[in-house]
């Protein structure tokens, strides 16, 4: 069974500052889609940014990006210029890429809460 | 605007009651999801659907049940079997194949009185 996992619990960044989170995951696929989601204090989910495993290239979105090593089966996220708003639980999510039986489910680690200092 | 409606946000239960969440979507999305959230515990998958008129369990389903009857609608019933019910729930859709993320409503927070 595919398993991610996110191995810090809390996080702490001052602002303008770069913070890095990190997370592992254990598949036995070659394709999939890996997700980070940021979930605010409103509890709303929302998507940060997205990397299919098929692409070498990593996935950038402004100050997001993100370092995906398919070997390592790790896939961290970088906040750069980090703002209060980031203040969040950022979770980090599998999913394989073709449905069938079980499959097509996003499989989320356990997250990690992020603190942005003034 | 497209997007996916869970109601209530927040839904007291007594001891013994069941209850019903309700979540709507009109993304046309195929599948559908329940997801509980406990602190420390993430996202855990209860039920989810792939088509309409056809649903199976997640990794936490006992003490819950679901229909799906429409491709917009995928209620779930929080039965009396369910023994600790008080946590935040998370209904997601997404569509099959490309791009692959799944869209969330705002929630639902259950409190057991």
């Amino acid at each position: 069974a595919q398993t991610v996992t996110q191995s810090q619990p809390e996080m702490s960044v001052q602002e303008a500052e770069t913070v890095t989170l990190s997370c592992t995951y254990d598949t036995s696929e070659s394709d999939y889609y890996l997700f980070w989601y940021k979930q605010p204090p409103s509890r709303q989910m929302i998507l940060v940014i997205r990397q299919e495993a098929y692409k070498q290239q990593n996935a950038t979105e402004n100050r997001f990006s993100v370092n995906f090593q398919k070997a390592a089966k790790s896939f961290s996220l970088k906040i750069s210029d980090s703002q209060l708003g980031d203040a969040a639980m950022y979770f980090c999510a599998y999913r394989p890429l073709y449905y069938g039986g079980s499959q097509g489910n996003l499989i989320f680690g356990k997250g990690t809460k992020l603190s942005v200092k003034p | 605007d497209g997007g996916i409606t869970q109601s209530p946000k927040y839904l007291f239960r007594k001891e013994g009651q069941n209850v019903t969440l309700s979540c709507e979507q009109n993304l046309n999305h195929d599948a559908m999801y329940w997801y509980r959230q406990d602190p420390g515990q993430g996202l855990r998958l209860i039920y989810y659907s792939q088509i309409v008129n056809d649903f199976q369990k997640g990794d936490i389903a006992e003490g819950y049940s679901v229909s799906r009857e429409k491709k917009e609608s995928f209620p779930l019933t929080v039965t009396s079997a369910q023994k600790n019910p008080t946590a935040f729930y998370l209904c997601a859709s997404s569509i099959r194949g490309a791009r692959g993320e799944a869209f969330f409503g705002q929630g639902t927070r259950l409190t057991v009185v």
